[in-house]
């Protein structure tokens, strides 16, 4: 089956440790995108990507870090400048960069 | 720039009720609209979706139309579940608004159904 898998579902880390969070798709979609959600709060956009070793930042880049080495990968590392790192994270993925966004299960991190 | 205006919830319904949640858009241009719908503690999935004006979307009985006139995009069904109980959140994209062809989301609207 197609579809988007995040790893892993629950996370926590001590505070001043960098984090990576997994974003594996296999629906050959070339754009792909992590989102942070906050309790009861919409979605805010962290890092895009549309191809293979190119991304772009979204309304909240800073504390945060991307690579696309391949296209199936979007890997998201939170790092220790992040002032508040706990959230629901959220990876997309879409064919084109105006196309409807398929979702992954979440990363629910917390930070302590 | 581009933006999506959902009504406030949370709306609480009783088993067979109608339900309407409200979305309004800005933009210019021709953006497409979408629907998408999140249970606790997982990922949005697409509901359905709308490419251009008066297309109407429709999946598992809910539906939206594509209301250029009053850039709108309400989210509609006859007859809700407690199943149904979940966050709606509106979005578009494309149009010249300058959302760089990102989808952006309304905030949310929290149902709750009860049987």
């Amino acid at each position: 089956d197609g579809g988007i898998t995040q790893s892993p579902k629950y996370l926590f880390r001590k505070e001043g440790q960098n984090v990576t969070l997994s974003c594996e798709q296999n629906l050959n979609h070339d754009a792909m995108y992590w989102y942070r959600q906050d309790p009861g709060q919409g979605l805010r956009l962290i890092y895009y990507s549309q191809i293979v070793n190119d991304f772009q930042k979204g309304d909240i880049a800073e504390g945060y870090s991307v690579s696309r080495e391949k296209k199936e990968s979007f890997p998201l590392t939170v790092t220790s400048a992040q002032k508040n790192p706990t959230a629901f994270y959220l990876c997309a993925s879409s064919i084109k960069r105006e196309a409807e966004q398929y979702f992954g299960p979440g990363t629910r991190l917390t930070v302590t | 720039g581009n933006s999506v205006t959902q009504m406030e919830g949370p709306v609480t319904l009783s088993e067979e009720a109608f339900l309407t949640i409200n979305c309004t858009y800005t933009a210019t241009g021709y953006p497409s609209l979408f629907w998408y719908v999140q249970y606790p503690g997982e990922g949005l999935q697409l509901l359905l979706k709308a490419t251009k004006a008066d297309d109407k979307g429709s999946n598992k009985g809910f539906e939206a139309t594509y209301r250029k006139e009053t850039t709108s995009f309400h989210l509609e069904k006859g007859s809700v579940q407690v199943s149904d109980s979940a966050v709606y959140f509106c979005a578009l994209s494309g149009g010249y608004g300058g959302s760089q062809g990102n989808l952006i989301f309304g905030k949310g609207t929290k149902l709750s159904v009860k049987p």
